[in-house]
């Protein structure tokens, strides 16, 4: 069954630290993977998708994905976290057709 | 100018009533979805229409019915409210079933 982990439902990092978030991902077909950004009581926005183009992706706010097929991975990082980030951040796959099954979530924290 | 809108924002209601969520997309998009987020953040797809036709139905109590008047708008009726309907809705929507831009959510609250 496709399907979509998150690896930590929270993470904590200091200001300027390098954010992690990781994502794997099991889908039958060619995965089109995106990273969606929730900020409190918002909806969801995308922060950047892959589409089978360039395996490293780069999206808004200076976060950036690597899309690693031998390990179904396409973790979400950004080299200098700040406080603005703090949000929750959601990894989803197309599963075909017109069906995204989103993860459960990493909520991410940055301390000052 | 507001891409995927929803009315109302907050709604706050007995058991048993009956009410409805709207959503109006303005990007010309031919895919519009309905999504629960439950109090642990959860996101699950509920229905989707594209060009006016449901095409995704999950597994949803047959309370709740979408219906889709033009491509612009999905609206979501849910009949004989429960607690356990206590959540935010989100629409969204997308071109041909490509990355989704999400409406603000409504906060639904069953007393």
């Amino acid at each position: 069954a496709q399907s979509v982990t998150q690896l930590g439902s929270h993470v904590s990092v200091s200001e300027g630290a390098l954010v992690l978030l990781r994502c794997n991902y099991s889908s039958s077909v060619p995965p089109y993977l995106f990273w969606y950004v929730q900020y409190p009581n918002q909806g969801l926005q995308l922060l950047l998708k892959y589409t089978s183009a360039a395996t490293l992706v780069k999206g808004i706010n200076g976060f950036e994905a690597e899309f690693k097929k031998s390990e179904t991975s396409f973790h979400l990082t950004k080299p200098s976290a700040h406080m603005s980030d703090a949000a929750e951040y959601f990894c989803a796959v197309r599963v075909g057709g017109f069906k995204t099954i989103f993860g459960a979530g990493t909520r991410l924290f940055v301390k000052a | 100018d507001t891409a995927v809108s929803q009315t109302p924002k907050y709604l706050v209601t007995q058991m048993g009533n009956d009410k409805s969520i709207k959503c109006e997309q303005n990007l010309g998009h031919d895919t519009m979805y309905w999504y629960k987020q439950d109090s642990k953040k959860f996101l699950k797809i509920m229905f989707s229409y594209n060009n006016k036709e449901l095409i995704i139905n999950e597994t949803v109590p047959n309370r709740f019915s979408p219906k889709s008047p033009d491509k612009a708008h999905l609206n979501l009726h849910i009949n004989s409210l429960e607690l356990g309907d206590s959540a935010v809705y989100f629409c969204a929507s997308s071109q041909e079933g490509a990355w989704q831009f999400f409406g603000p959510g409504t906060r639904l609250t069953v007393l």
